[in-house]
């Protein structure tokens, strides 16, 4: 059974410094990994997916990384800023089952990161 | 914004009610789905629909009952809820349940209150 673990669970930074948030997952047999934000009160935001086959996936001021084969993805925010505060949730999503299917993502309990201005 | 809507924001409803949630996308996307999510915890999978189907039930209670009118509606129909059936109800789709690893794509979310 896949197991998606995230250190720290909360994390308190000033704002301007850069930061790493770490996902780690117990089963490497995964499609793909997907990372995104949760404000208080509502829904995720994608905010990067990496292929099984990439290294890394980068949007603005995000690098994703993933390194497969030791179960581990990194989020790193270059420059953070007040309005980073949330919630960081990641997923994995298995490799297909027998009939083709791999729709059950595999959350982390996410890390809560606050910037302090 | 988010290219998922979902409707109400937020629902208070007594245990006898009968309510309705629903979720809209027009992404073409022919995946869609229900997710329940408790405060400090991750999203847990409820149902999904493929191609308007259902294919997964995630041994949800009958007193949820989803419904798919077409490729961009998504319902999730309550009866007879107990106050610890509050939570966050949130839909989501990505392209197909199979293979492509599309991401998937949340809307905001129903705060649902059960009294």
């Amino acid at each position: 059974k896949q197991e998606v673990t995230q250190i720290p669970a909360a994390l308190s930074v000033p704002e301007g410094e850069n930061l790493v948030l770490n996902c780690s997952f117990t089963d490497s047999a995964i499609y793909n990994l997907q990372w995104f934000r949760q404000d208080p009160g509502k829904g995720l935001t994608s905010l990067l997916l990496i292929q099984s086959s990439q290294r890394e996936q980068t949007s603005g001021r995000l690098n994703a990384s993933l390194d497969k084969s030791s179960g581990r993805s990194t989020l790193y925010i270059a420059a953070s800023q007040p309005g980073d505060s949330a919630t960081y949730l990641c997923a994995v999503r298995p490799e297909e089952d027998s009939g083709g299917s791999n729709y059950k993502l595999t959350f982390g309990k996410g890390t809560l990161l606050t910037v302090n201005p | 914004d988010t290219e998922v809507t979902q409707t109400p924001k937020h629902l208070v409803m007594g245990m006898t009610n009968k309510k309705s949630l629903k979720c809209e996308q027009h992404m073409g996307h022919r995946a869609m789905y229900w997710y329940k999510q408790k405060a400090k915890k991750p999203p847990e999978l409820m149902f999904v629909y493929s191609y308007e189907k259902l294919s997964i039930n995630e041994s949800v209670p009958s007193r949820f009952s989803p419904e798919c009118p077409n490729s961009s509606l998504l319902n999730l129909h309550l009866h007879a809820l107990q106050p610890e059936d509050s939570a966050l109800y949130l839909c989501a789709s990505s392209q197909a349940i199979q293979g492509q690893g599309s991401p998937l794509h949340f809307g905001n979310g129903t705060r649902l209150t059960v009294t």
